[in-house]
């Protein structure tokens, strides 16, 4: 199957600062690519849709100025959670939709990012 | 608007034995649906999908999952457990009206515990 690319898996940050998190397909191309948060036990929560060449699209709740989205490329996109606190810490998955496959496609998921804020 | 459940947070099964993971959805339209699978601290690995044609759908790892529009169903189900098929099990629904940007609903999860 598509492979999606996340990095860092794991980054220890402290509180302030800021840290970006990189989602790769490597072997498609996404015109649409998703960022989750999820809690230990829980669900995935959507935070926004990330689409190439345009604004993010975020949830209701999530603070846009707080999680940066950029979808500069096809096969790229980035979350920067700035001025990062103790409560962002969490583990951020990204996906991605072959944009080939549209609508039926299932989505390719990136292996996550753990994200401690001390 | 778009939901899924799943009604059981936690499913035990002995080894060998038939598992099944419930899901029930709701979406104005006809839907796409979806099983992935969680293992820790890991991302969702892609199980399987129905999008049109027959209502048994098979997988990866020897899972199936049957679509039953009537009772607004896709259930997970294997004829012979692993323990290593021990996982958080997601459902998820997209209403194919939608234009392919349009997200994925995601159920809250069931923890599938299989002892040996």
């Amino acid at each position: 199957g598509a492979v999606v690319s996340q990095h860092p898996s794991w980054v220890i940050c402290k509180s302030g600062t800021s840290v970006k998190i990189e989602c790769r397909s490597l072997d498609f191309q996404a015109t649409t690519m998703f960022w989750y948060r999820q809690f230990p036990k829980q669900s995935l929560m959507l935070m926004a849709t990330s689409n190439e060449g345009s604004k993010a699209t975020y949830e209701q709740g999530v603070e846009k100025d707080k999680f940066l989205i950029n979808h500069a490329s096809l096969t790229l996109s980035t979350l920067t959670v700035t001025s990062a606190h103790p409560e962002d810490s969490s583990f951020y998955i990204c996906s991605a939709r072959d944009r080939v496959a549209g609508g039926a496609g299932e989505l390719f998921f990136g292996e996550g990012s753990r994200l401690t804020v001390l | 608007a778009q939901s899924v459940a799943q009604p059981e947070d936690q499913v035990n099964v002995a080894e060998g034995n038939p598992l099944t993971v419930k899901c029930t959805y709701s979406v104005s339209g006809n839907p796409y649906l979806f099983w992935y699978v969680q293992y820790p601290n890991r991302g969702l690995q892609f199980l399987l999908k129905y999008i049109t044609g027959d209502n048994l759908v098979k997988g990866s790892y020897g899972f199936e999952a049957e679509f039953n529009k009537s009772q607004t169903s896709f259930h997970l189900k294997k004829p012979s457990a692993l323990v290593s098929d021990s996982a958080l099990y997601f459902c998820a629904v997209r209403d194919r009206r939608y234009s392919s940007a349009s997200k994925i609903i995601f159920g809250s999860g069931t923890r599938l515990s299989i002892r040996p």
